[in-house]
């Protein structure tokens, strides 16, 4: 089964709305990243994280290793934040999500 | 700072030729380099990883092979292609060590084999 699954697969957001997307872990996880890909394909890094919360801007992910899950929390949703958000986790090998495919709509 | 490069940017190949991509960083030296491979629409598999020159590890081959004949330099590559190559391509890079795990994305490679 997938290591790291991902909810919601797509997702539509009305623009200045709120959302969470989550991760949860079938693997023992003691980090997680978060990235978007953007339409070019281009992977942005979001997060790096360790049990615990950051915020950067609109953007807030939390990873709890113990309950095995991550969650990114996006505030205010603008339309650059369309795109697809994957979580990842590993060291030597890493494994991604299948990914949450975002549109906001203005 | 660091970048990484990869070349090319795109790729229209036939069924049974040959394949090079190349990955390049500058700016680190010994990092830990990563292929990986995302079918469209796809999430992204780990193709091979290196943690020094000379030494590549496969996770996933899919008929393709990697070599680091450099320090800051990772090539994929395969003598004959499938169909099931076309996808896009990513090198990344990290810090070697524990607590450094933020891997770092170049801007791809879309191959289509034809």
């Amino acid at each position: 089964g997938d290591k790291v699954k991902q909810s919601p697969s797509a997702l539509s957001l009305q623009e200045g709305t709120n959302s969470a997307l989550r991760c949860n872990f079938s693997i023992a996880a003691t980090t997680v990243q978060w990235f978007l890909q953007n339409p070019r394909g281009s992977l942005i890094n979001l997060f790096y994280l360790v049990p615990g919360t950051k915020e950067n801007g609109r953007l807030k992910s939390a990873f709890d290793s113990k309950e095995s899950y991550s969650t990114l929390h996006i505030r205010d949703a603008q339309l650059e934040d369309s795109g697809t958000y994957f979580c990842a986790t590993g060291y030597q090998n890493f494994y991604f999500g299948k990914g949450t495919s975002l549109t906001v709509i203005p | 700072a660091q970048t990484i490069h990869q070349w090319p940017v795109a790729e229209i190949k036939a069924v049974g030729s040959p394949l090079s991509l190349g990955c390049t960083i500058k700016g680190k030296s010994s990092p830990n380099l990563y292929w990986y491979w995302q079918a469209t629409g796809g999430t992204l598999q780990q193709l091979f990883y290196s943690i020094t020159v000379g030494q590549v590890e496969s996770v996933v081959q899919l008929n393709l092979s990697a070599s680091r004949p450099k320090d800051d330099q990772f090539i994929l590559s395969t003598e004959k292609l499938l169909l099931s190559h076309s996808g896009f391509y990513l090198c990344a890079w990290r810090f070697g060590g524990a607590g450094a795990e933020t891997l770092y994305f170049g801007s791809g490679t879309r191959l289509t084999v034809l």
